[in-house]
């Protein structure tokens, strides 16, 4: 069974630009949640995905958006980036179906520094 | 809301001796709760969880109870390793089954030292 993989693991932008991180789900998972980890603290939901769509949201501006696709995998973009975006992605994947709800596998994250 | 609250870090243990890291949570209802593990330069790995009172989640010698009545969930291990080193995390499942947003909300972590 595959784990979740996101890309990349570390990324460099300048601020007002725009990233696009990527997340690969776990093999059975259909749901996706991203996190933001800022350093020294825990992590932060931003939103999660089922069945394409958003179906909860943290408190982040519209500028964080995602895409969930066929296949469970997702992206989560970030527009005229912050200083303060600089932080931890994490990725989450988890199921639905029963007997495997409370499983959250994450990802090694992506490391997002913007200057 | 909902909160999970945890002692502050960083705890510096010798080898073999015990462990305790406080969990304390605010949530309406009845959540789930867990521990993550964060080794240096990874995401969180799920270290043991429980889903309703007087559950006590257990892994790799660590266990945890769940206590509805103190509203917590405290981390013990009876004799910590170096491998132990890391960030830990305590965690609630907010929201309801099937679908709707079940999002987890992390404490702020505790860093565990373990010297030889």
């Amino acid at each position: 069974e595959t784990g979740v993989t996101q890309s990349p693991t570390h990324l460099i932008k300048t601020r007002g630009q725009q990233v696009t991180l990527r997340c690969s789900s776990q093999s059975g998972h259909n749901t996706v949640s991203w996190y933001q980890q800022a350093l020294g603290q825990g992590p932060q939901f931003i939103f999660q995905y089922y069945r394409e769509e958003e179906n909860g949201r943290g408190n982040f501006p519209p500028r964080f958006s995602g895409l969930q696709f066929p296949n469970y995998s997702s992206e989560l973009n970030v527009n005229a980036l912050e200083l303060d975006d600089s932080a931890l992605y994490l990725c989450a994947s988890s199921s639905t179906m029963t007997g495997n709800l409370y499983g959250y596998t994450f990802g090694s994250g992506t490391r997002l520094t913007v200057v | 809301g909902n909160s999970v609250t945890q002692m502050e870090g960083p705890v510096t243990l010798s080898e073999e001796a015990f462990l305790t890291i406080n969990c304390t949570y605010t949530a309406t209802g009845y959540p789930s709760l867990f521990w993550y593990v964060q080794y240096p330069g990874e995401g969180l790995q799920l270290l043991l969880k429980a889903t309703k009172a007087d559950d006590k989640g257990s892994n790799k010698g660590f266990e945890a109870t769940y206590r509805k009545e103190t509203t917590s969930f405290h981390l013990e291990k009876g004799s910590v390793q170096v491998s132990d080193s890391a960030v830990y995390f305590c965690a609630l499942r907010d929201g309801a089954y099937g679908g709707a947003t079940n999002k987890l909300i992390f404490g702020t972590g505790t860093l565990l030292a373990v010297q030889p």
